[in-house]
């Protein structure tokens, strides 16, 4: 079965500096997209990054970049340059394989950043 | 109004009560999905739409029932329910599978935050 883990309950980061959160997955699906989410306070899940099995280069959105360790089965999140507006909820996704033609996404535990001034 | 919208933000019911929560996207999608998230939990899937027709209902009990009139709206109907169900209940759409990051992109509503008392 598909499997998201997230082994960071908690991280907190320096203002200014980058923080890297883990995500692991398990498939036996060669073909499966990554995805990165954020959930504020407010309760909105925002999408931040998606990477795709076949995506020879990591992505990269802004100051978010996704490093993605094929073998490994790692596809970690690395915000750099913190700022205040990062403290959130963050969750690795990855689209389920026998999808049937929707989106049919399995979301990790989730990971709480903080990010100190 | 843009992107996915919920109303109510936050509804407080008895166990006797009937309320819906109701969702709309403004984006073209032809996929809408309905998640519970719970405290200390992953966000779980309960309902997908695709193409106004269910293609997805995750054993989720009968007092949940979900209501797709069209691809833009999409409702969640409940009755006599249990102080555990008290969550936040996300709606979500994307695109069906196609070519290009947009078709696997799920867009997230606010949320409704149900308490049960």
């Amino acid at each position: 079965a598909q499997k998201i883990t997230q082994t960071q309950p908690g991280m907190f980061v320096q203002e200014k500096e980058a923080v890297t959160l883990d995500c692991t997955y398990d498939t036996s699906d060669p073909s499966y997209g990554l995805f990165w989410y954020k959930q504020p306070s407010s309760g909105e899940m925002i999408f931040l990054i998606y990477q795709g099995s076949y995506d020879q280069q990591n992505a990269t959105e802004g100051r978010y970049s996704l490093n993605f360790q094929k073998a490994r089965k790692s596809a970690n999140l690395v915000i750099s340059a913190s700022q205040l507006g990062d403290s959130a909820m963050y969750f690795c996704a990855m689209r389920e394989s026998d999808s049937g033609g929707y989106n049919k996404l399995i979301f990790g535990a989730g990971t709480r950043l903080a990010v100190h001034p | 109004e843009t992107g996915v919208t919920q109303t109510p933000r936050h509804l407080v019911m008895g166990m006797t009560n009937k309320k819906s929560l109701k969702c709309e996207q403004h984006l073209g999608h032809n996929a809408m999905y309905w998640y519970k998230q719970s405290a200390k939990k992953p966000l779980e899937l309960m309902f997908v739409y695709s193409l106004e027709e269910r293609v997805e209902n995750n054993s989720v009990p009968s007092r949940f029932s979900p209501e797709c009139p069209n691809s833009s709206h999409l409702f969640l109907h409940l009755h006599t329910l249990q102080p555990e169900d008290s969550a936040l209940y996300l709606c979500a759409s994307s695109q069906d599978f196609g070519s290009g990051l947009a078709d696997y992109e799920q867009y997230f509503g606010p949320g409704t935050r149900l308490t049960v008392t």
